[in-house]
Protein backbone atom coordinates (compact mmCIF):
# COMPACT_ATOMS: atom_id res chain seq x y z
CA UNK A 1 0.00 0.00 0.00
CA UNK A 2 1.26 3.50 -1.05
CA UNK A 3 0.93 6.39 1.03
CA UNK A 4 1.70 8.83 3.58
CA UNK A 5 1.68 8.20 7.22
CA UNK A 6 1.65 10.05 10.55
CA UNK A 7 1.86 9.07 14.04
CA UNK A 8 0.82 9.40 16.40
CA UNK A 9 -2.92 10.13 15.77
CA UNK A 10 -3.40 11.99 18.86
CA UNK A 11 -1.02 13.82 21.06
CA UNK A 12 -1.26 15.78 24.45
CA UNK A 13 1.84 17.75 25.70
CA UNK A 14 2.19 20.06 28.78
CA UNK A 15 3.62 23.35 28.78
CA UNK A 16 7.01 23.71 28.05
CA UNK A 17 7.71 19.93 26.99
CA UNK A 18 9.28 19.52 22.49
CA UNK A 19 7.75 16.71 20.78
CA UNK A 20 7.84 15.34 17.89
CA UNK A 21 5.55 14.42 15.03
CA UNK A 22 6.16 11.43 12.36
CA UNK A 23 6.27 11.81 8.97
CA UNK A 24 6.67 8.98 6.67
CA UNK A 25 5.85 8.48 2.76
CA UNK A 26 6.76 5.48 0.36
CA UNK A 27 5.49 7.13 -2.99
CA UNK A 28 8.99 8.30 -3.56
CA UNK A 29 7.96 11.67 -3.91
CA UNK A 30 10.75 14.03 -3.56
CA UNK A 31 8.88 17.35 -1.73
CA UNK A 32 7.29 17.06 1.74
CA UNK A 33 5.56 19.74 3.42
CA UNK A 34 3.69 20.24 7.05
CA UNK A 35 0.67 22.40 7.54
CA UNK A 36 -1.36 23.32 10.54
CA UNK A 37 -4.47 23.54 10.55
CA UNK A 38 -6.99 25.48 12.94
CA UNK A 39 -10.63 25.44 13.34
CA UNK A 40 -11.67 27.98 10.39
CA UNK A 41 -9.12 28.81 9.00
CA UNK A 42 -6.97 27.48 5.50
CA UNK A 43 -4.01 25.06 5.99
CA UNK A 44 -0.43 27.22 6.67
CA UNK A 45 2.89 26.29 5.89
CA UNK A 46 4.86 24.90 8.63
CA UNK A 47 8.17 23.67 6.43
CA UNK A 48 9.09 22.30 3.49
CA UNK A 49 11.55 20.16 2.02
CA UNK A 50 12.10 19.87 -1.93
CA UNK A 51 15.13 17.38 -1.74
CA UNK A 52 16.80 15.01 1.83
CA UNK A 53 18.94 17.50 3.94
CA UNK A 54 17.67 21.00 2.77
CA UNK A 55 14.58 22.34 4.04
CA UNK A 56 12.62 26.01 3.58
CA UNK A 57 11.11 27.80 6.25
CA UNK A 58 6.77 28.48 5.48
CA UNK A 59 4.96 31.31 6.63
CA UNK A 60 4.54 30.07 10.11
CA UNK A 61 8.22 28.04 11.27
CA UNK A 62 8.85 29.81 14.42
CA UNK A 63 8.44 27.62 17.43
CA UNK A 64 8.86 24.55 14.87
CA UNK A 65 12.23 22.42 13.66
CA UNK A 66 12.73 19.80 10.89
CA UNK A 67 14.86 17.11 9.46
CA UNK A 68 14.91 15.38 6.32
CA UNK A 69 17.79 12.97 6.44
CA UNK A 70 15.95 10.57 4.09
CA UNK A 71 13.58 11.08 1.33
CA UNK A 72 10.93 8.98 3.10
CA UNK A 73 10.71 10.54 6.94
CA UNK A 74 10.20 14.62 7.32
CA UNK A 75 9.51 14.26 11.21
CA UNK A 76 8.28 18.23 12.96
CA UNK A 77 9.14 19.29 16.44
CA UNK A 78 7.15 21.62 18.21
CA UNK A 79 9.21 23.28 20.47
CA UNK A 80 8.70 24.94 23.48
CA UNK A 81 8.75 28.17 21.65
CA UNK A 82 5.81 27.52 19.47
CA UNK A 83 3.64 29.78 21.82
CA UNK A 84 -0.14 28.16 20.62
CA UNK A 85 0.75 24.40 19.52
CA UNK A 86 -2.87 23.04 20.09
CA UNK A 87 -4.02 22.20 15.99
CA UNK A 88 -4.09 19.91 13.68
CA UNK A 89 -1.08 18.71 11.99
CA UNK A 90 -0.84 17.53 8.12
CA UNK A 91 1.73 16.20 6.64
CA UNK A 92 1.91 15.81 2.72
CA UNK A 93 3.97 15.03 -0.28
CA UNK A 94 4.08 15.57 -3.64
CA UNK A 95 6.21 15.08 -7.27
CA UNK A 96 8.26 18.36 -8.30
CA UNK A 97 7.19 19.43 -11.99
CA UNK A 98 7.47 23.58 -12.77
CA UNK A 99 4.19 24.74 -13.45
CA UNK A 100 2.75 21.82 -13.66
CA UNK A 101 -0.38 19.78 -11.88
CA UNK A 102 1.79 18.86 -8.40
CA UNK A 103 -1.02 17.57 -6.53
CA UNK A 104 -0.34 17.18 -2.86
CA UNK A 105 -1.53 13.42 -1.05
CA UNK A 106 -1.90 13.95 2.44
CA UNK A 107 -1.10 12.00 5.94
CA UNK A 108 -4.19 11.50 8.19
CA UNK A 109 -2.48 13.94 10.39
CA UNK A 110 -1.86 14.33 13.84
CA UNK A 111 -4.21 16.37 16.73
CA UNK A 112 -1.88 17.94 19.16
CA UNK A 113 -3.40 19.34 22.19
CA UNK A 114 -1.72 21.17 24.99
CA UNK A 115 -2.74 20.64 28.82
CA UNK B 1 -6.66 40.65 1.59
CA UNK B 2 -5.96 36.42 1.72
CA UNK B 3 -4.71 34.99 -1.28
CA UNK B 4 -7.64 32.26 -1.17
CA UNK B 5 -10.97 33.69 0.01
CA UNK B 6 -13.91 31.21 -0.28
CA UNK B 7 -17.28 31.42 1.03
CA UNK B 8 -16.82 29.51 4.39
CA UNK B 9 -21.41 28.58 4.06
CA UNK B 10 -22.73 26.37 5.31
CA UNK B 11 -24.63 25.50 2.99
CA UNK B 12 -27.59 23.09 3.56
CA UNK B 13 -29.12 21.61 0.57
CA UNK B 14 -31.47 18.88 -0.05
CA UNK B 15 -30.95 15.30 -1.60
CA UNK B 16 -30.86 15.96 -5.52
CA UNK B 17 -30.21 19.87 -5.66
CA UNK B 18 -27.26 21.59 -7.09
CA UNK B 19 -25.07 23.49 -5.52
CA UNK B 20 -22.13 26.13 -6.76
CA UNK B 21 -19.52 27.16 -4.75
CA UNK B 22 -16.80 29.68 -5.86
CA UNK B 23 -13.02 30.82 -4.78
CA UNK B 24 -11.23 34.22 -5.58
CA UNK B 25 -7.21 33.89 -5.67
CA UNK B 26 -4.83 37.11 -5.42
CA UNK B 27 -1.96 35.85 -7.52
CA UNK B 28 -2.41 36.47 -11.34
CA UNK B 29 0.38 33.98 -12.06
CA UNK B 30 -0.80 31.30 -10.17
CA UNK B 31 -0.73 27.96 -12.57
CA UNK B 32 -2.72 25.06 -10.83
CA UNK B 33 -6.05 25.24 -9.11
CA UNK B 34 -7.56 22.16 -7.33
CA UNK B 35 -10.69 21.35 -5.36
CA UNK B 36 -10.02 19.25 -2.01
CA UNK B 37 -12.41 18.04 -0.05
CA UNK B 38 -12.12 17.43 3.79
CA UNK B 39 -14.55 15.88 5.92
CA UNK B 40 -15.10 16.31 9.33
CA UNK B 41 -11.69 15.58 11.33
CA UNK B 42 -10.33 13.99 8.80
CA UNK B 43 -7.47 15.15 6.08
CA UNK B 44 -7.55 17.26 2.32
CA UNK B 45 -8.16 14.54 -0.27
CA UNK B 46 -7.96 15.54 -4.19
CA UNK B 47 -11.53 15.70 -5.75
CA UNK B 48 -10.44 17.36 -9.13
CA UNK B 49 -7.81 19.52 -10.35
CA UNK B 50 -9.59 22.51 -12.66
CA UNK B 51 -8.44 22.96 -16.26
CA UNK B 52 -8.34 26.05 -18.39
CA UNK B 53 -11.19 24.88 -20.95
CA UNK B 54 -13.24 23.22 -17.36
CA UNK B 55 -13.73 19.45 -16.65
CA UNK B 56 -16.06 17.24 -15.40
CA UNK B 57 -15.97 14.25 -13.12
CA UNK B 58 -19.52 12.77 -13.11
CA UNK B 59 -21.52 15.00 -11.13
CA UNK B 60 -18.97 17.71 -10.39
CA UNK B 61 -18.01 20.32 -12.65
CA UNK B 62 -15.08 22.92 -12.26
CA UNK B 63 -14.73 26.14 -14.27
CA UNK B 64 -11.29 28.23 -13.96
CA UNK B 65 -11.77 31.85 -15.08
CA UNK B 66 -8.07 33.36 -15.24
CA UNK B 67 -9.31 36.61 -16.11
CA UNK B 68 -11.13 37.52 -12.85
CA UNK B 69 -9.34 34.89 -10.63
CA UNK B 70 -11.66 32.77 -9.89
CA UNK B 71 -12.67 28.96 -9.64
CA UNK B 72 -15.96 27.66 -8.99
CA UNK B 73 -17.11 23.77 -8.38
CA UNK B 74 -21.06 22.78 -9.26
CA UNK B 75 -22.17 19.53 -7.73
CA UNK B 76 -25.10 18.16 -9.29
CA UNK B 77 -27.64 15.88 -7.58
CA UNK B 78 -26.43 16.10 -4.56
CA UNK B 79 -26.08 13.03 -1.79
CA UNK B 80 -25.56 12.73 1.72
CA UNK B 81 -22.22 11.43 1.46
CA UNK B 82 -21.45 14.76 -0.48
CA UNK B 83 -21.68 16.38 2.90
CA UNK B 84 -17.56 17.55 3.53
CA UNK B 85 -16.15 20.99 3.41
CA UNK B 86 -14.41 21.73 0.18
CA UNK B 87 -11.23 23.30 -0.33
CA UNK B 88 -10.48 25.40 -2.67
CA UNK B 89 -6.46 25.41 -3.78
CA UNK B 90 -4.00 27.87 -5.92
CA UNK B 91 -0.62 26.90 -6.87
CA UNK B 92 2.22 28.98 -7.64
CA UNK B 93 5.64 27.43 -8.34
CA UNK B 94 5.40 24.76 -5.97
CA UNK B 95 3.64 26.94 -3.42
CA UNK B 96 0.35 25.58 -2.48
CA UNK B 97 -2.10 28.33 -1.23
CA UNK B 98 -5.23 26.50 0.48
CA UNK B 99 -8.86 28.33 1.10
CA UNK B 100 -10.39 27.91 4.74
CA UNK B 101 -12.85 25.81 2.62
CA UNK B 102 -16.69 25.80 1.95
CA UNK B 103 -18.56 23.47 4.52
CA UNK B 104 -21.69 21.77 2.48
CA UNK B 105 -24.10 19.88 4.46
CA UNK B 106 -26.97 17.95 2.09
CA UNK B 107 -30.05 16.71 4.36
CA UNK B 108 -32.37 13.88 3.19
Amino acid sequence: DGGITQSPKYLFRKEGQNVTLSCEQNLNHDAMYWYRQDPGQGLRLIYYSQIVNDFQKGDIAEGYSVSREKKESFPLTVTSAQKNPTAFYLCASSILRTGAYNEQFFGPGTRLTVL
Amino acid sequence: RKEVEQDPGPFNVPEGATVAFNCTYSNSASQSFFWYRQDCRKEPKLLMSVYSSGNEDGRFTAQLNRASQYISLLIRDSKLSDSATYLCVVNYDNDMRFGAGTRLTVKP
